[in-house]
């Protein structure tokens, strides 16, 4: 079975650009989860969908962050515009279901260096 | 709200050495708990999980046991190897109400030496 995949694997742009990172996450999983991890630290959560409905976004910078899940399956995370704070590793993860238990599969992430 | 703490690393440890990697943390509830690993240019992967008090998670011969009592989750294993090096991250979710995000550690970066 396949697992997360993300794409691309690492990504360098100059401050006030934008950036695009995409995920397609494990089949017939209906939740996706996009994390920031900054260096040394471990990941915080942006974003949670249910299927296409976001249903937290409290952390997602919304000024600058956008993020889409159309049809339920890929999703898309957007920076407009960059700023050198954003360099960091962004992670998709996904999972079957919501639930107490709340085992979640991770993709390789994103590494963002932002100049 | 929600925290974990972990041990500040690094760890370093020869082959066949014994490992432990403490791991506290403050919820509302009673929530589950998760040691997750991450190899070098990989993405992070469970390790083991304990979702009530006094389960013990166990792994590839890791192992944690839930203490509600002192509200920890200590990662063990008796003898590493080289192939555990890797970035280990200690992280729970609440089981209460809607909230289903996992709050991590900062990690611990375990290298293994032979």
């Amino acid at each position: 079975e396949a697992g997360v995949v993300q794409s691309p694997r690492y990504k360098i742009i100059e401050k006030k650009q934008p950036v695009a990172f995409w995920c397609n996450p494990i089949s017939g999983h209906n939740t996706l989860y996009w994390y920031l991890q900054n260096l040394g630290q471990g990941p915080e959560l942006l974003i949670r969908y249910e299927n296409e409905e976001a249903v937290d976004d409290s952390q997602l910078p919304k000024d600058r962050f956008s993020a889409e899940r159309l049809k339920g399956v890929d999703s898309t995370l957007k920076i407009q515009p960059a700023e050198l704070g954003d360099s960091a590793v962004y992670l998709c993860a996904s999972s079957p279901v919501v639930s107490s238990y709340n085992e979640q599969f991770f993709g390789p992430g994103t590494r963002l260096t932002v100049l | 709200g929600n925290s974990v703490t972990q041990m500040e690393g690094p760890v370093t440890l020869s082959e066949e050495a014994f490992l432990t990697i403490n791991c506290t943390y403050t919820a509302t509830g009673y929530p589950s708990l998760f040691w997750y690993v991450q190899y070098p240019g990989e993405g992070l992967q469970l390790l083991l999980k304990a979702t009530k008090a006094d389960d013990k998670g166990s792994n590839k011969g890791f192992e944690a046991t839930y203490r509600k009592e002192t509200t920890s989750f200590h990662l063990e294993k008796g003898s590493v190897q080289v192939s555990d090096s890797a970035v280990y991250f200690c992280a729970l979710s609440d089981n209460g109400g809607s909230n289903y995000k996992l709050t991590f550690g900062k990690g611990t970066l375990l290298t293994v030496n032979p």
